[in-house]
């Protein structure tokens, strides 16, 4: 079976911390994404990486880079966490292709106080 | 630009009932088109997908067309269970340029009562 594994279900943290979610899968994919996800605005991708180092932003980059050291995983940093940024984040991974099914990890619940 | 909009939930059917989630799309050339469902406490998950005009995906009993015409792809289900409960998203995969992007709409919840 597919997996992508995202290191923490839940996070608390303060204001003005660096946050760091991790994201690794056994695939041998492509490409990954981190998306989040609130309640009425669906997923909304924050970015994404196609090979190792290479990335390009989602449509809410702001507040957020990405590494991607490794093909196997790709880890989301929130360089000064706000309690705007409040959320889950969905990591997912696929191969390339139009028709390309991505798998998704089962969210890290990040709260910001 | 591309997008997705769905029908707002929640959607409230009893068992058995028919089931019709809308999906229409905007984007460039001809994209791909899937429908993920998130079950409570999960993460998403394929439900079905078609790649070109007319082609009907199904999986589990559910269905979608993909209709050029419309702009459309439309999740439905002939008789829906309790444990079709979840949120399903609408989600394409733009042609034009093929960066592997995936866009989803706004989620819709789905509720069954027995």
């Amino acid at each position: 079976d597919v997996k992508v594994t995202q290191s923490s279900r839940y996070l608390v943290k303060r204001t003005g911390e660096k946050v760091f979610l991790e994201c690794v899968q056994d695939m041998d994919h492509e490409n990954m994404f981190w998306y989040r996800q609130d309640p009425g605005l669906g997923l909304r991708l924050i970015y994404f990486s196609y090979d190792v180092k290479m990335k390009e932003k989602g449509d809410i980059p702001e507040g957020y880079s990405v590494s991607r050291e490794k093909k196997e995983r790709f880890s989301l940093i929130l360089e000064s966490a706000s309690t705007n940024q409040t959320s889950m984040y969905l990591c997912a991974s696929s191969f390339w292709g139009d028709a390309a099914e991505a798998f998704f990890g089962q969210g890290t619940r990040l709260t910001v106080v | 630009g591309n997008s997705v909009t769905q029908m707002e939930g929640p959607v409230t059917l009893s068992e058995e009932a028919f089931l019709t989630i809308n999906c229409t799309y905007t984007a460039t050339g001809y994209p791909s088109l899937f429908w993920y469902v998130q079950y409570p406490g999960e993460g998403l998950q394929l439900l079905l997908k078609a790649t070109k005009a007319d082609d009907k995906g199904s999986n589990k009993g559910f269905e979608a067309t993909y209709r050029k015409e419309t702009t459309s792809f439309h999740l439905e289900k002939g008789s829906v269970q309790v444990s079709d409960s979840a949120v399903y998203f609408c989600a394409l995969r733009p042609l034009a340029g093929n960066t592997g992007k995936l866009i989803f709409g706004q989620g819709t919840t789905l509720q069954v009562k027995p």
